[in-house]
């Protein structure tokens, strides 16, 4: 299957600066982008869609001027964790889909623990 | 709405014993169904999935049966090996965005 690459799989950031986060399709052009929050053993929750190109859209709750989410390329989505907090810390994973794999499938990176000290 | 409920966790099984992890959804339209697995520190991996009704989805032993009249899509191993431990979610798509179950966390012991 297609391959999705998240970088980097753990950080550990001081509490007030910021964290980026890598997704990248390998071999495929994703058009859309999902971002994912896990909390220890629940599941997974969507904090926003991203379609290349465009702004991403956010889901209920979610602070859009704290996740910065980029999708400037068909292959590249980043999410920064502005002005981290410890309660940021979380396992972050993202999805990327394929406009030909709408409904079918999205691939998922390794994801990323993010400790905030 | 959309929504995926499945069978809560944790559960415990002996090696070579029978799985079952159910999942029943709700949708507007005729998503497909997947299942995922997660292991300790990783990503989610496809495991199997089925795309239209009455289709059934099979990868290392593990098999689903998208039931279109009871919504489900239950999870079905015949002899689950310790390897096997790790977490299952069920999830739906209908084109827009994928729905997960709370997810089924599986220990296989010796």
């Amino acid at each position: 299957g297609a391959v999705v690459s998240q970088h980097p799989s753990w950080v550990i950031c001081k509490s007030g600066t910021s964290v980026k986060i890598e997704c990248r399709s390998l071999d495929f052009q994703a058009t859309t982008m999902f971002w994912y929050r896990q909390f220890p053993k629940q599941s997974l929750m969507l904090m926003a869609t991203s379609n290349e190109g465009s702004k991403a859209t956010y889901e209920q709750g979610v602070e859009k001027d704290k996740f910065l989410i980029n999708h400037a390329s068909l292959t590249l989505s980043t999410l920064t964790v502005t002005s981290a907090h410890p309660e940021d810390s979380s396992f972050y994973i993202c999805s990327a889909q394929s406009r030909a794999a709408r409904n079918t499938e999205a691939f998922f990176g390794q994801g990323t623990r993010l400790t905030v000290v | 709405g959309n929504s995926v409920t499945q069978m809560e966790g944790p559960v415990t099984l002996s090696e070579e014993a029978f799985l079952t992890i159910n999942c029943t959804y709700t949708a507007t339209g005729y998503p497909s169904l997947f299942w995922y697995v997660q292991y300790p520190g990783e990503g989610l991996q496809l495991l199997l999935k089925a795309t239209k009704a009455d289709d059934k989805g099979s990868n290392k032993g593990f098999e689903a049966t998208y039931r279109k009249e009871t919504t489900s899509f239950h999870l079905e191993k015949g002899s689950v090996q310790v390897s096997d431990s790790a977490v299952y979610f069920c999830a739906s798509n209908t084109g827009n965005q994928f729905y997960f179950g709370t997810g089924t966390s599986l220990t296989v012991i010796p």
